[in-house]
């Protein structure tokens, strides 16, 4: 099985603009879920996204949205950039509640 | 937010050394404990899931322990190898099916 995709790998933005960065789960897997990681800190959870719904939501502001297509591929928005956004974004998927995540290789994004 | 802490932060040894880190989280509504490996440059790797206290997981060199009722797990590596090298990270998942994340412990093997 193809593992967990995202794209794209790397990505510069200038603070104020918005950008979408998309991932494809493994076949099968419903459940995506999305992650920030910037120096010093730990995986950071954004939200998830399982049958089209989001099911969890961490503690990020309202710039930070998702989706997820019948597909299971899920897409995350951040609009108005910050400085602070910049950062790896890391998506997952599983199968079920709480089984083992897979991660994809993640997105850098560096906000000038 | 719930707080999942691993220790040490960074670790270096020598080949051959053996090691050992924790990762603690709160004991209630525990659902899984999750290990991963991290390289540079690469993605997480899952290692182990455990669900039931007193869970021992192996997987050559490596293994882990799994303590619920004290909210604690081990991770031990034998005979630490320069591939061995990376950032070691658990997550705690409760009931409420979200995952919480260590900050990782960072292991170098000096050959």
């Amino acid at each position: 099985k193809a593992g967990v995709t995202q794209t794209p790998r790397y990505l510069i933005k200038t603070r104020g603009q918005q950008v979408t960065l998309s991932c494809s789960p493994i076949s099968g897997h419903r459940s995506v879920s999305w992650y920030q990681q910037t120096p010093g800190q730990g995986l950071q959870f954004l939200f998830e996204y399982f049958s089209e719904t989001q099911r969890n939501k961490g503690n990020f502001p309202g710039r930070f949205s998702g989706r997820q297509f019948s597909n299971s591929r899920s897409e995350m928005n951040v609009s108005t950039l910050e400085l602070g956004d910049s950062a790896l974004y890391l998506c997952a998927s599983r199968t079920e509640p709480a089984e083992t995540q897979y991660f994809g290789p993640g997105t850098r994004l560096l906000v000038l | 937010i719930l707080n999942v802490e691993q220790s040490p932060q960074s670790l270096h040894v020598q080949e051959g050394d053996s090691t050992n880190f924790t990762c603690s989280f709160p004991s209630s509504n525990f659902y899984a404990l999750h290990w991963y490996r991290w390289e540079t440059a690469k993605s997480p790797e899952a290692l182990f899931v455990m669900t039931l206290n007193g869970d021992e997981k192996k997987k050559g060199r490596i293994s882990a322990t799994l303590n619920t009722k004290e909210g604690y797990s081990y991770l031990y590596i034998k005979g630490s190898q320069p591939e061995d090298s990376a950032t070691y990270l658990c997550a705690f998942s409760g009931t409420g099916n979200q995952f919480y994340f260590g900050t990782g412990t960072s292991l170098t093997v000096i050959p």
